[in-house]
């Protein structure tokens, strides 16, 4: 079967950093993916790994490790419009079709 | 287009009754999947389309559902005979082939069924 976890709903204040955890279980593994997704909107893509590591893009980083079945979003200096729904997504193999999590709802407050 | 267009944005139904939904992927793009956003609930794969192969169909619900892409291009996704729990956002979402090429989803039809 296949299984990837994160938690329901987080909150943090502006300015700090908050981390989202995802754990995986996939009959195999070609990739993640984290998607941010805005109340009515569509799901935006934020970052990709698929070697063990992190990888950073300004505020956002992403980090891997596949012998743990484990990745986090980490987001620094939170802003107000960081408030949102955080999509963890996996890739078994090639071009099959991303798994993804139930999300984790960010709050942001002053 | 700039992006993956889907219309209508909102569609209300009766039960018992068949929806079609479209969606015009960014051109060029190669592969396409539909997804169902229930309430509380992840993203659900629906089916998926690449290129001129045979489409993955393992994530339709029941045989109420099809899909078609015709000409390697737009996509219709239908629903027969509606039922309330079909009610969801649809989110139908392309991308380049390749490992690591992103999906660009479109904004969704959120659908209704009295």
């Amino acid at each position: 079967g296949q299984n990837i976890d994160q938690p329901t709903e987080m909150t943090a204040t502006e300015g700090a950093i908050v981390q989202i955890n995802c754990t995986y279980q996939t009959s195999g593994f070609n990739g993640l993916f984290w998607y941010q997704q805005h109340a009515g909107e569509a799901p935006t893509f934020l970052s990709y790994n698929v070697l063990d590591g992190l990888e950073e893009k300004g505020r956002f980083s992403s980090f891997l490790s596949r012998s743990k079945g484990y990745s986090y979003l980490l987001l620094k200096e939170l802003q107000m419009k960081d408030s949102a729904s955080y999509l963890c997504a996996v890739r078994n193999s090639g071009n099959t079709p991303l798994v993804f999590g139930k999300g984790t709802r960010l709050s942001v407050i002053a | 287009g700039a992006g993956v267009s889907q219309s209508p944005s909102n569609k209300v139904t009766e039960k018992g009754k068949d929806v079609e939904l479209r969606c015009d992927p960014i051109s060029g793009h190669t592969a396409l999947y539909w997804y169902r956003q229930s309430l509380g609930q992840g993203l659900e794969f629906l089916i998926y389309f690449q290129g001129n192969s045979a489409p993955d169909k393992s994530g339709l619900p029941s045989d109420r559902f099809s899909a078609e892409r015709t000409g390697g291009s737009v996509s219709t996704l239908t629903i027969q005979r509606t039922q309330q729990e079909d009610s969801a956002v649809y989110l139908c979402a392309s991308r380049k082939t390749g490992n690591n090429e992103k999906l660009f989803f479109g904004s969704g039809t959120q659908l209704s069924v009295l």
